[in-house]
């Protein structure tokens, strides 16, 4: 079985300050790992995935994410937020190998101040 | 333009009745999914579709039911509907290989009420 925490329900930053938005996972074997976001009453958007290679992935809207196997971690960053991030993500994990349940955090709802 | 449509909207009904989301996508995918959002809980996989007529159950299928008779269409059934399946509903697809290669499309959601 999988599954994923998100420690932070909430996190409020200031405008153009730094963030980051924790997410750890739990698996026997390998996944894929990625970071949705819900803008309010809308449906999920992908913000990036890791399928393999670089542990590095940068997404749309300047968020990065950096995946570490060993501590099992798939932080997501942002140097700078604007008003327009503010919104709710959600980290997601899949085993990799094409096994199709997937498994979704409880959401992170990051509040920018202006 | 490529979308997920999912209908009604919103939906208050009462308790046994049977109800139907439907969800339909016009990018020709091979994978879609339904989910249910629930404040604190996240979303939650209730069933899912590699293709036409092969579905299979995600982590809270128990009290609801899928078809998939056409690639476009993936509805969602309630046979007997109880207050505990009050939520916001989602469908989403994407093109073969599913979730794990390739992005997945959400519809705008369905937010059920039920008494």
């Amino acid at each position: 079985a999988q599954s994923v925490t998100q420690l932070d329900s909430q996190v409020p930053v200031f405008e153009e300050a730094p963030v980051e938005l924790r997410c750890n996972y739990s698996s026997s074997v390998s996944v894929y790992l990625f970071w949705y976001v819900q803008y309010p009453n809308q449906g999920l958007q992908l913000l990036l995935k890791y399928l393999s290679g670089s542990t590095l992935v940068k997404g749309i809207n300047g968020f990065e994410a950096e995946f570490n196997k060993s501590q099992t971690s798939f932080h997501l960053r942002k140097p700078s937020v604007h008003i327009s991030d503010t919104a709710e993500y959600f980290c997601a994990v899949i085993r990799s190998g094409g096994y199709q349940k997937v498994t979704f955090g409880t959401g992170t709802k990051l509040q920018v101040i202006p | 333009e490529a979308q997920v449509t999912q209908n009604p909207r919103y939906l208050i009904t009462v308790t046994g009745k049977k109800l139907t989301v439907t969800c339909s996508q016009n990018m020709n995918h091979e994978y879609m999914s339904w989910y249910r959002q629930d404040p604190g809980l996240g979303l939650r996989q209730i069933y899912y579709s590699m293709n036409v007529e092969v579905t299979d159950k995600g982590d809270v299928p128990e009290g609801y039911k899928v078809s998939r008779k056409e690639k476009r269409n993936f509805p969602l059934i309630l046979e007997s509907p109880s207050p505990n399946q009050t939520s916001l509903y989602f469908c989403a697809s994407s093109l073969g290989g599913g979730f794990g290669n390739q992005p997945q499309h959400f519809g705008d959601g369905t937010r059920l009420s039920i008494l």
